[in-house]
């Protein structure tokens, strides 16, 4: 079985400030993890993904994330919030190709001037 | 480059009748996924398809049904419709190549 967590329902980081946004993993095998992002009533955009390699994966837009296995962890982070930021934050895990996607509860990110 | 197509993007039903969504993959793409989104909730798995044949079920209802083409495109039947079935319903494809799933805008169901 499979689970995500996701800490802070909402979370609000001025204008240029860093963005840290946190995910803790279950998975019972190797995980492929994801985050989304979605912007009110649109889709969900892939942002970045960590199949296997390096634990440092860099995604669109600035964003990035550390796989870290002895923490379960999968933090999103981006050194200098902007405003376009602003949407909701999905951790999504998944135990391998063909699987189904589990997601996190989402967090969303209030950016203020 | 060309992404997952979902028809309708809207629609709106009343209780007891029934919708039928449909999803067209990225070409090439062999498995579809279907999540249900309710209101401030995050995407839920409802049922995939590779190659045509049912792989995982997830929190799918009983009222809904679905399947995959020989095109690979899938549509998704729900019948006797709740208000609670309001959500936005994502399909998402990929193939062995592609870790990740492809997720297309979604059609947002309205019940009355």
């Amino acid at each position: 079985a499979q689970s995500v967590t996701q800490l802070g329902s909402h979370v609000s980081v001025s204008e240029g400030a860093l963005v840290l946004l946190r995910c803790n993993y279950s998975s019972s095998v190797p995980p492929y993890l994801f985050w989304y992002v979605q912007y009110p009533n649109q889709g969900l955009q892939l942002l970045l993904k960590y199949t296997t390699g390096a634990t440092l994966v860099k995604g669109i837009n600035g964003f990035e994330a550390e796989f870290k296995k002895s923490e379960t962890s999968f933090h999103l982070t981006k050194p200098s919030a902007h405003m376009s930021d602003a949407a909701e934050y999905f951790c999504a895990v998944s135990e391998g190709g063909y699987q189904k996607v589990t997601f996190g509860t989402g967090t969303k990110l209030q950016v203020i001037p | 480059a060309a992404g997952v197509i979902q028809s309708p993007r809207h629609l709106i039903k009343e209780k007891r009748e029934t919708a039928t969504l449909k999803c067209y993959p990225i070409p090439r793409h062999d498995t579809v996924y279907w999540y249900q989104q309710g209101p401030g909730q995050d995407p839920q798995f409802l049922i995939s398809f590779y190659e045509k044949m049912q792989s995982d079920k997830g929190s799918i209802p009983d009222r809904f049904s679905a399947q995959q083409f020989s095109d690979y495109h899938s549509e998704l039947n729900m019948s006797s419709l709740e208000l609670g079935d309001s959500a936005l319903y994502f399909c998402a494809s990929s193939n062995k190549r592609a870790y990740e799933q492809y997720f297309g805008p979604g059609t947002r169901l309205t019940v009355t």
